[in-house]
């Protein structure tokens, strides 16, 4: 069983829809939580960046952290073409920079 | 704030060859910074762990004497491929850890493409 998993997708949706990510993980002592964007050919993008559980809100993007069941989201709000986008979350525990990452989530906006 | 750059964008070599690349961070000091690789359609997949003025941390299954990492100053890592041969193409993507005061994650460069021929 891998420490974070993700759906890969592809998870396509029509334009002004609420999109919803997610990933779960294993490891308990994770503390730092991240939702990264890479567009194709490109590095990827810091979106998010949550220390702990509760929510976090930046525009239309939305972080919860739910540390109880292990379970983190991202939300995005009228979400438009210019979304289209692997989501990649990752994780880390206090002490260690290096961190673990899901599979990344392709998501499509249909015009 | 917390720019990274890399250099070449994108590279295509001969097999046998070496090919540096380069990343810089532009506008921080950076004690830290990683190396990854990055198959089409999968994640990232970390290769070391560069700390300025010492030796890298390589992963398990990643060759040292393959991939040589020089991390000189607090601002600038390389990383060789040396004899580079056709199953090194990959997009090969740095990232650096910026001081405290910013969001303590890493902040990556736009990867370099490499093609071996």
């Amino acid at each position: 069983q891998k420490e974070v998993e993700q759906d890969p997708g592809p998870l396509s949706v029509p334009e002004g829809a609420i999109v919803s990510l997610n990933c779960t993980y294993s490891n308990s002592a994770f503390q730092y939580f991240m939702w990264y964007r890479q567009y194709s050919r490109k590095g990827p993008e810091l979106l998010m960046y949550t220390y702990s559980s509760g929510n976090k809100e930046d525009g239309r993007f939305t972080a919860q952290v739910d540390k109880s069941s292990k379970y983190i989201s991202l939300f995005i709000r009228d979400s438009q073409p210019s979304d289209s986008a692997t989501y990649l979350c990752a994780m880390r525990v206090g002490s260690n920079y290096q961190l673990i990452w899901g599979a990344g989530t392709k998501l499509i906006i249909k015009p | 704030g917390a720019v990274v750059s890399q250099h070449p964008s994108r590279v295509i070599c001969k097999s046998g060859t070496s090919v540096k690349i380069e990343c810089r961070s532009l506008d921080f000091q950076a004690t830290t910074m990683f190396w990854y690789r990055q198959f089409p359609k999968q994640s990232l997949m970390l290769m070391a762990t560069s700390n300025e003025g010492s030796k890298a941390t390589y992963e398990q299954g990643v060759e040292k004497d393959k991939f040589l990492i020089n991390h000189a100053s607090l601002t600038l890592s390389t990383l060789t491929v040396t004899s580079a041969h056709p199953e090194d193409s990959s997009f090969y993507i740095c990232s650096a850890r910026p001081p405290t005061g910013l969001q303590e994650t890493q902040y990556f460069g736009p990867g370099t493409r490499l093609l071996v021929l």
